[in-house]
């Protein structure tokens, strides 16, 4: 069965600073990854998704994520992070043919001025 | 594109009753996903439509939860004598047809709170 791991439950970043928030991830054949974010009472908004191809993902909102195969490992990064930026983050992974996607706990980003 | 609709946003109810949540998922889209997500916690699956079928269920889905998709366009979710455990956001979401892995739009959720 799949599984993600999201180890860091907060985390505390400048504004203008660098992020990576981390993700592992466990799954037996090729994976499908996401990354979704969450704002306070809100639902999830999709920041990108590797399927296959090019290990190096762009999302929205100036994201991008690395799958690494050999580290099961599919961290999201932005060079410089903005007050808009706090939320919740969430790793997903799927597989087979449709998508029960299993999340990981998430990490929240809170960002200081 | 209007997005999946969800209603309520909130819903409070004593515990024992009944609730159904309604969910609209963008209308081209065939598949549609019940997720619940608890404090603290990333949303976990439910159960998933395609058009009309149920084609899974979650062990999480007890015999008090109900899912129907009657038109394959709309989807209700009815919890029978909620109890407090239930209280959670309940998240809906669609996807296209076509590529098996297409990406799931969520709603903004449905908060359910039993006291």
């Amino acid at each position: 069965a799949q599984s993600v791991t999201q180890p860091d439950i907060h985390i505390t970043v400048s504004e203008g600073a660098s992020l990576e928030l981390r993700c592992n991830y466990s799954y037996g054949a090729t994976p499908y990854l996401f990354w979704y974010v969450q704002s306070p009472g809100q639902g999830l908004q999709l920041l990108l998704k590797y399927f296959s191809g090019d290990t190096l993902v762009q999302g929205i909102k100036g994201f991008e994520a690395e799958f690494k195969r050999s580290q099961s490992s599919f961290n999201l990064r932005k060079p410089s992070v903005h007050w808009s930026d706090a939320a919740e983050y969430f790793c997903a992974v799927a597989g087979g043919g449709f998508q029960k996607l299993v999340f990981g706990t998430g990490t929240r980003l809170l960002v200081s001025p | 594109d209007t997005g999946v609709s969800q209603d309520p946003r909130h819903k409070i109810t004593k515990r024992g009753q009944n609730v159904t949540f309604r969910c609209d998922p963008i209308s081209e889209h065939n598949r549609l996903y019940w997720y619940r997500q608890t404090l603290g916690q990333g949303p976990e699956f439910l159960t998933y439509f395609q058009n009309e079928a149920q084609l899974e269920k979650s062990r999480l889905l007890s015999d008090r939860f109900s899912a129907e998709r009657p038109k394959g366009s709309f989807s209700t979710l009815e919890i029978q004598r909620t109890e407090q455990g239930d209280s959670a956001m309940y998240l809906c979401a669609s996807s296209s047809p076509g590529q098996g892995n297409s990406p799931l739009h969520f709603g903004n959720g449905t908060r359910l709170t039993v006291t």
